[in-house]
């Protein structure tokens, strides 16, 4: 399977804390994304890294790509309740390819 | 406006029927998709649609045929469904281009009796 791996599987925190979120995949891409899916949602496009990327910040977010692991982070600042959901990486290898999700992190956010 | 709208929402229909999913976005993309996610969440593309033409048609079986009247249309049609077909499907579209986003639909969930 193409599918990437993410780690972990579900994470609780609390409000104000920090929540990093591991990505792993197997082929090489031209960039990956990560997305934000609220309970009985479609996916929310968040951030993308390109290949040739080490880090991007958006907001609250920071971005990790490490291409020789093949493996890639997000990490989401003092954290809120509304930012409780599940996140995916999504790795695009280009062209028509489509976009080859992660298994996703289910993240909790206690007020 | 809705950028990639999908409809039904909910659909809950007995094994055996066929349904059909409809999928619209206003946003000018040229590529659309059709996703599956189960029960635990895993996303996994079922077709890609280019200006109308079929590109990817992953292993799915051909009781699901999409259909795309004109770019801005995907619709999914599903004959003699099983209770393996229930799921959240989701429709997406993209411009195609390097380094585009995903935009989904809102899902529709699927469930079979």
């Amino acid at each position: 399977s193409q599918q990437g791996e993410e780690d972990p599987q579900a994470l609780s925190i609390q409000e104000g804390e920090n929540a990093t979120m591991n990505c792993s995949y197997k082929t090489s891409i031209n960039n990956l994304q990560w997305y934000r899916q609220n309970s009985g949602r479609g996916l929310v496009h968040l951030i993308l890294i390109r290949s040739n990327e080490r880090e991007k910040h958006s907001g609250r977010l920071r971005v990790t790509l490490d291409t020789s692991k093949k493996s890639s982070s997000l990490l989401i600042t003092a954290s809120r309740a509304a930012d409780t959901a599940s996140y995916f990486c999504a790795t695009d290898r280009g062209g028509f390819q489509k976009l080859v999700f992660g298994t996703g992190t289910r993240l909790l956010v206690s007020p | 406006d809705t950028a990639v709208s999908q409809t039904p929402k909910y659909l809950v229909t007995q094994m055996g029927n066929d349904k059909s999913i409809k999928c619209e976005q206003n946003l000018g993309h040229d590529t659309m998709y059709w996703y599956k996610q189960d029960s635990k969440k895993f996303l996994k593309i079922m077709f890609s649609y280019n200006n109308k033409e079929l590109i990817i048609n992953e292993t799915v079986p051909n009781r699901f045929s999409p259909k795309s009247p004109d770019k801005a249309h995907l619709n999914l049609h599903i004959n003699s469904l099983e209770l393996g077909d229930s799921a959240v499907y989701f429709c997406a579209s993209t411009s195609g281009q390097e380094d585009e986003k995903l935009f989904f639909g809102s899902g529709t969930q699927l469930s079979v009796l």
